[in-house]
C-alpha cells in the first residue's frame, strides 16, 4: 500500500526564517510526486512536480527536491502571504495518494 | 488560467437523499477525478473515469457513490443516499494525458450531512 507521511504537522516561522518541510513516502511504480499549497476553504493548488531522484525544482521562494524515499520543500525567506498548507501527493497507478500535509504559519 | 469549476460550493442536506455534485473539468482534459477531504483529514481518492468508464475506485466508493460524464463539459458524482459519514469537501480534478504540471483541482463543495 501507498504511503506518504509529512513532517512536521505544523511549523511557525517568522518572516524571513527559512526552513524545510519534508514527504516521506512509499509507493510501487512512482509516475510522480507532487507539492501542493492549500488554502483554508480551497482546493489544493499545484506548484511541482518531481519525476526521479536528484530533481529540483523553484518557484519564487519555494525549492521542491527528491531523493528515492523523500522530498523536500524548501522556503526561502517566507513572507506572511506563504501562509498555507502544503500538501505532498505521489502518483502511481491512476491515482494521487496524499499526505497529511503541513500546516505553515508565517508572522510578520 | 483555465479552471475547474465545482457547484454548489456548499450543500447542506438531510440523512438518506440523494446529493449530485457537478464540476465542468477543463475543457481539452482527458482524465477526471473525485476527491474527498474530511475536516481535519487527508485528501483521499474515490474515483478516476476516462473514456466514458470508472478506469480505478478506492474502497470508500462502494454502490452509493457514481460518476457520469452526461454531456461533453460536466462530470457529476452522485451519492444515493447520503449518511453523516459523507460530510467532507468533495474536490473534482482533471488532468491531460502526458501533462508534467499535474492534476487541476476545483475549489471544492462542502457537503454536510445532517
Amino acid at each position: 500500500e501507498d504511503q506518504v507521511t509529512q513532517s512536521p504537522e505544523a511549523l511557525r516561522l517568522q518572516e524571513g526564517e527559512s526552513s524545510s518541510l519534508n514527504c516521506s513516502y512509499t509507493v510501487s511504480g512512482l509516475r510522480g510526486l507532487f507539492w501542493y499549497r492549500q488554502d483554508p476553504g480551497k482546493g489544493p493548488e499545484f506548484l511541482f512536480t518531481l519525476y526521479s531522484a536528484g530533481e529540483e525544482k523553484e518557484k519564487e521562494r519555494l525549492k521542491a527536491t527528491l531523493t528515492k524515499k523523500e522530498s523536500f520543500l524548501h522556503i526561502t525567506a517566507p513572507k506572511p502571504e506563504d501562509s498555507a498548507t502544503y500538501l505532498c501527493a505521489v502518483h502511481a497507478g491512476n491515482m494521487l495518494t496524499f499526505g497529511g500535509g503541513t500546516r505553515l504559519m508565517v508572522k510578520p | 488560467e483555465p479552471e475547474v469549476t465545482q457547484t454548489p460550493s456548499h450543500q447542506v442536506t438531510q440523512m438518506g437523499q440523494e446529493v449530485i455534485l457537478r464540476c465542468v473539468p477543463i475543457s481539452n482534459h482527458l482524465y477526471f477525478y473525485w476527491y474527498r477531504q474530511i475536516l481535519g483529514q487527508k485528501v483521499e481518492f474515490l474515483v478516476s473515469f476516462y473514456n466514458n468508464e470508472i478506469s480505478e475506485k478506492s474502497e470508500i466508493f462502494d454502490d452509493q457513490f457514481s460518476v457520469e460524464r452526461p454531456d461533453g463539459s460536466n462530470f457529476t458524482l452522485k451519492i444515493r443516499s447520503t449518511k453523516l459519514e459523507d460530510s467532507a469537501m468533495y474536490f473534482c480534478a482533471s488532468t491531460a494525458q502526458g501533462q508534467a504540471y499535474g492534476y487541476t483541482f476545483g475549489s471544492g463543495t462542502r457537503l454536510t450531512v445532517v
